[in-house]
């Protein structure tokens, strides 16, 4: 079956980095995406990668290793509006995107 | 820009009553859309998707169903509600398959 892990929740310290892990299982790959939700919204877009390595983005950077099955997304000099959960997702073989249950985020002053 | 809407924000309905949840997007022409659903603790569960107008294709067999009556208008409907089908519904859309999804603000509907 398909299947994508990542840990249920994190702390970290404002000002800090943080690291959010996630590993996949699925049939095929087309791309990997991360999300960012905060509670009682809707996932907005943070991040893609396809190929291996990382892509940044700001505070935030998101790395690839397909032969792994590995994914993490950096987030640095953390403020306290990225407390929030953080959603992987791996789009498969026939376009379609498998989700983790997402990391929740807890950011402390 | 392409915006998504989605209404009502908030629904409470009882045991056994029909749903109707829209979703419109603007912007863009020939979206791909899609229903999520969003239980909590557990990651986004593909409900349907549409790539064209009155094309829906069901990923999981349950008591809902999809409509695509215009290009950029997705509506989730269900005839007698279930408590299980409560949960945080998500209608999102792309240019093609593979590009990124966005979403819409989100319906949380609570069946009593």
């Amino acid at each position: 079956g398909q299947n994508i892990d990542q840990p249920t929740e994190m702390t970290a310290t404002e000002g800090a980095i943080v690291q959010i892990n996630c590993t996949y299982q699925t049939s095929g790959f087309n791309g990997l995406f991360w999300y960012q939700q905060h509670a009682g919204e809707a996932p907005t877009f943070l991040s893609y990668n396809v190929l291996d390595g990382l892509e940044e983005k700001g505070r935030f950077s998101s790395f690839l290793s397909r032969s792994k099955g590995y994914s993490y997304l950096l987030l640095k000099e953390l403020q306290m509006k990225d407390s929030a959960s953080y959603l992987c997702a791996v789009m498969d073989i026939n376009y379609q995107l498998i989700w983790g249950a997402g990391t929740k985020l807890i950011i402390k002053p | 820009s392409q915006t998504i809407h989605q209404w009502p924000a908030t629904l409470v309905q009882p045991v056994g009553s029909p749903l109707s949840l829209e979703c419109t997007v603007e912007g863009t022409s020939n979206p791909n859309l899609y229903w999520y659903r969003q239980a909590a603790g557990r990651g986004l569960q593909l409900l349907f998707y549409s790539v064209g107008i009155g094309q829906i294709s069901s990923e999981v067999p349950q008591n809902l169903s999809a409509s695509r009556p215009q290009d950029r208008q997705f509506i989730l409907s269900s005839k007698k509600l279930l408590l299980s089908d409560s949960g945080f519904y998500l209608c999102a859309w792309s240019v093609r398959e593979i590009d990124t999804q966005y979403f819409g603000p989100g319906t949380r509907l609570t069946v009593l």
